[in-house]
């Protein structure tokens, strides 16, 4: 079965590191998306792609980065990891630009020290 | 900028009562609207969506929500809740002139008692 999977599923990093979470999918999709989820907020856009060599900044993208290389993978940069960076972290992809269902990875855990 | 109200932080909730969730946006034009669970532990997954149609929608598990177009609303239901449906609820809403990224509201904490 197609499926989106993520990691690590939980990770601890220092203040100032560069961190970087992977995100694959085998839906063969052009869609993809990272979003972190916070307590009160919901989930907000950090980064997305319509296709390779793609990408887009969300709402919250300031000191991530991301790089779209293949249609499965799309891995979210950290670019200097701070303490308002720790988060859960999902990827989702979609099939369709239109307004299209996304499907969601299970999520990383960041906590940054 | 799109926005997305979901009126209720946390619900409690006894087996077999009814449960509504209440979900504002507040862009006017056409939209596509979403319902997401989170179970505890487990990523998200789709409830039901609203494109066009019926305003009534019904998706997985016996829920169903209602498209209130004058109202600017989606609010989710179910008659009768499990215990299983324990979980977080995120309405989304999407729209083609925002280039079709989702806006999630806060989410609604359910927990049910046995």
């Amino acid at each position: 079965d197609a499926e989106i999977t993520q990691s690590p599923r939980h990770k601890i990093t220092e203040t100032g590191r560069q961190v970087t979470l992977a995100c694959h999918q085998t839906w063969n999709h052009n869609n993809m998306f990272w979003y972190r989820q916070d307590l009160g907020h919901g989930l907000r856009l950090i980064h997305y792609s319509y296709g390779v060599q793609d990408t887009n900044k969300g709402e919250v993208s300031d000191g991530y980065s991301v790089s779209r290389s293949n249609t499965e993978d799309l891995p979210l940069t950290l670019e200097s990891a701070a303490s308002s960076q720790t988060s859960v972290y999902f990827c989702a992809s979609s099939e369709y630009t239109g307004g299209d269902e996304q499907y969601f990875g299970p999520g990383t855990r960041l906590t940054v020290t | 900028a799109q926005s997305v109200s979901q009126h209720n932080h946390h619900v409690i909730l006894s087996e077999a009562a009814s449960l509504e969730l209440g979900c504002n946006y507040s862009y006017g034009g056409t939209v596509n609207l979403f319902w997401y669970v989170q179970y505890p532990g487990q990523h998200l997954q789709l409830l039901l969506k609203y494109f066009s149609g019926d305003p009534l929608v019904k998706g997985i598990k016996g829920f169903e929500a209602e498209f209130i177009k004058s109202k600017f609303s989606f609010n989710l239901r179910k008659p009768s809740v499990q215990w299983s449906d324990t979980a977080e609820y995120f309405c989304a809403v999407n729209a083609p002139v925002r280039d079709y990224k989702l806006s999630f509201g806060a989410g609604t904490t359910v927990t049910v008692r046995a």
